[in-house]
This record gives C-alpha cells, structure tokens and sequence, in this order.
C-alpha cells in the first residue's frame, strides 16, 4: 500500500525564521512528488517534481526531490505571519491509477 | 479563469440517506479526481475520472459512486450514509490522466452526517 510520511507533524516559529518540513515516501509506479498548502479550505497547489536533485523555487520557498533516498524537503525562508498552514505532500503514482497518495500535513504557524 | 467550483459547499445529512455532490472543472481540464478529507488527515483518494471513464479507484465501499459528464464536469454519489462519511469532500482538476500535470483542488463541500 503507498505511504508518505511527513515531518514535523506541527511546528511553531517566529517570522523571520527559516523552516525545513520533511517528506518521505512509498508510492508504486511512482511519477512526481507534489507539494500543496491548504489554509481553510482548498490545497493550493506550491511545486511537482518529477526529477532527482533539480530545485524548484517560488519566491522565499523551494523544494527538492530524492528519488534514491525516496525523500523530499521543502523550505521557506524569512517565514511570515501568511505563511501560517498546513502544507501536504503528496506522491503521484502511474500504470492505471493516477492517485495522489497524501501525507497527514505538517501544521506550520508562524508567530509575529 | 474560474477554478475548480464544487456544490453546495455546506450539507447537513442523517444516517441512511443519500448525497450527491457536484464538480466544475478548470475550463480545459479532462480529468477530475474526487478525496475524502477527515479532520487532521491528509486528503484520502476516492475516483479518478478522464474522458468520461473511470481510472483509478481508491478503498472506498461500493456506497460510493461517482460519473463525468461529456462537459467534464462530475458527481459523487453516496447511499447508505454513515456518521462516519461526515468530511471534506474535494474536488481537483487536471488536464490529462497522466502523472506529468499537476491537480488543482476546489474548495470542497464540508458533508455533516447527524
């Protein structure tokens, strides 16, 4: 069955702060890894990686794929009030069923 | 553009009854997937649609339906229900089946089973 396992569950910082949230997997067939972050309602979707070792970045955040240690991070750095959420990592599986295996969230909030 | 719209974004239900839920897709988009969201878990895939066939199903009683109308749009269904069906229900989007476009989620309707 297909797993993805996030780190820390939640987590408080000051703004300014820079933050790392941890996400490993174990998803069959596997296609790309997705990150969304969800404030009250719909996850917004933030980066898909598909390849080892290529960083994306949007700004103050950015995340990177290991597909030998079957692990992805995502960073955010000089933290701000706004970015207080839930962020999901998801893995994308292939073959017949193109589902999105979830993880539980890291729950980040971020102090003023 | 609009996004991903779902209706209605608030249900109240009783055990035993029936819902069906409602999805607009992003103009352009043919796939739709359908999650149950309960509270502090993760998103829990549901269906997967993409041409108007069913893709991909996940470990959901057979209570649970779902179809894809020709305009791409698509409904859940559930019979029987049971206090523990009461959660996010989400709706995404995406322009093909494959594993290469990524999902865009609507706001979902919050379904309350009493």
């Amino acid at each position: 069955e297909d797993k993805v396992v996030q780190s820390p569950l939640s987590l408080v910082v000051h703004e300014g702060d820079t933050v790392t949230l941890n996400c490993s997997y174990e998803v069959t067939n596997f296609r790309s890894l997705l990150w969304y972050k969800q404030e009250k309602k719909a996850p917004t979707f933030l980066f898909m990686l598909t390849s080892s070792g290529i960083e994306k970045k949007s700004g103050r955040l950015s995340s990177i794929l290991d597909k030998k240690e079957l692990f992805s991070i995502l960073n955010i750095t000089a933290t701000q009030t706004g970015d207080s959420a839930v962020y999901l990592c998801a893995g994308r599986s292939g073959g017949s069923n193109y589902k999105l295996t979830f993880g539980k969230g890291t729950l980040l909030t971020v102090n003023p | 553009d609009a996004g991903v719209t779902q209706s209605p974004t608030h249900l109240i239900k009783t055990r035993g009854q029936h819902v069906t839920l409602r999805c607009s897709p992003i103009s352009g988009h043919k796939s739709v997937s359908w999650y149950q969201q309960v509270l502090g878990q993760g998103p829990q895939f549901i269906f997967q649609y993409y041409e108007k066939e069913e893709r991909g199903r996940g470990n959901f009683p057979d209570r649970f339906s779902a179809r894809q109308f020709p305009n791409y749009s698509s409904e859940l269904n559930v019979n029987a229900l049971l206090l523990g069906d009461s959660a996010l229900y989400l709706c995404a989007s995406s322009t093909g089946q494959g594993g290469n476009q990524p999902q865009h989620f609507g706001d979902g309707t919050r379904l309350s089973i009493l």
